[in-house]
């Protein structure tokens, strides 16, 4: 079952930062934080991911609390074109993936 | 990354009949996964494979269902069996790169099936 809380849905404005935030107050010591997105029914995308410190990449940054119970993935100039579903996923010990319902973020022109 | 592809990528199918999906990935790989998403629903985990051993299922899908196969690092394939309206979903592969640390899952593009 999915461990992390997500809201359902978000705005943002076209060039500025999308904060999306996820709840995962159960996490164990040794489980990550996984961001992926959906655009229109195709295949997740990779976003990033993260034990404790935070993370950088060309796609986001990602935001994870002191005591781990919560993160947040930052889209820092949002386009058109990252208006999908993000999903935040907490890995458990067999690496297996349980989705959530994820976030519905829409950028706005 | 991987480069994931599916075949079929979409397909319409009677019910009672059954329907093969493959998953092809351009290198060796020792987890694959496969999950469903249903109409404006979120993914669900079906069955991790691991080559060279049995599919291991998720509460709520059994192998009598969904078959799966893996007989190599580079292939699997799921089927549908028995299908009815309840199906109609997509399908998706995904594979597990291990890093030094951690690990990353890449997904396939997806079959998208409709059962009448």
């Amino acid at each position: 079952d999915a461990k992390t809380t997500q809201p359902t849905s978000m705005d943002c404005a076209e060039g500025r930062a999308a904060n999306l935030p996820c709840n995962h107050s159960t996490i164990s010591g040794n489980e990550y934080v996984y961001w992926y997105r959906q655009i229109h029914s195709q295949g997740p995308q990779y976003i990033i991911h993260g034990l404790k410190n935070n993370e950088t990449n060309e796609m986001a940054s990602l935001i994870i609390t002191e005591d781990r119970k919560s993160s947040t993935l930052i889209l820092p100039h949002a386009t058109l074109r990252d208006t999908a579903v993000y999903y935040c996923i907490v890995t458990n010990s067999g690496n297996q993936f349980y989705f959530g319902t994820g976030t519905s973020l829409t950028v706005i022109p | 990354s991987a480069v994931i592809s599916q075949k079929p990528s979409r397909d319409i199918c009677q019910r009672g009949t059954s329907l093969t999906i493959q998953c092809q990935v351009d290198s060796q790989v020792t987890m694959m996964f496969w999950y469903r998403q249903q109409p404006g629903q979120s993914l669900t985990l079906i069955a991790t494979a691991n080559q060279g051993s049995e599919a291991t299922y998720e509460s709520g899908f059994v192998i009598d269902k969904f078959p799966i196969s893996r007989p190599n690092l580079t292939f699997s394939t799921l089927t549908v069996s028995n299908m009815s309206p309840e199906d109609s979903s997509i399908y998706l592969c995904s594979v597990e790169y291990s890093g030094v640390s951690s690990y990353e899952q890449y997904f396939g593009p997806g079959t998208r099936l409709t059962v009448t």
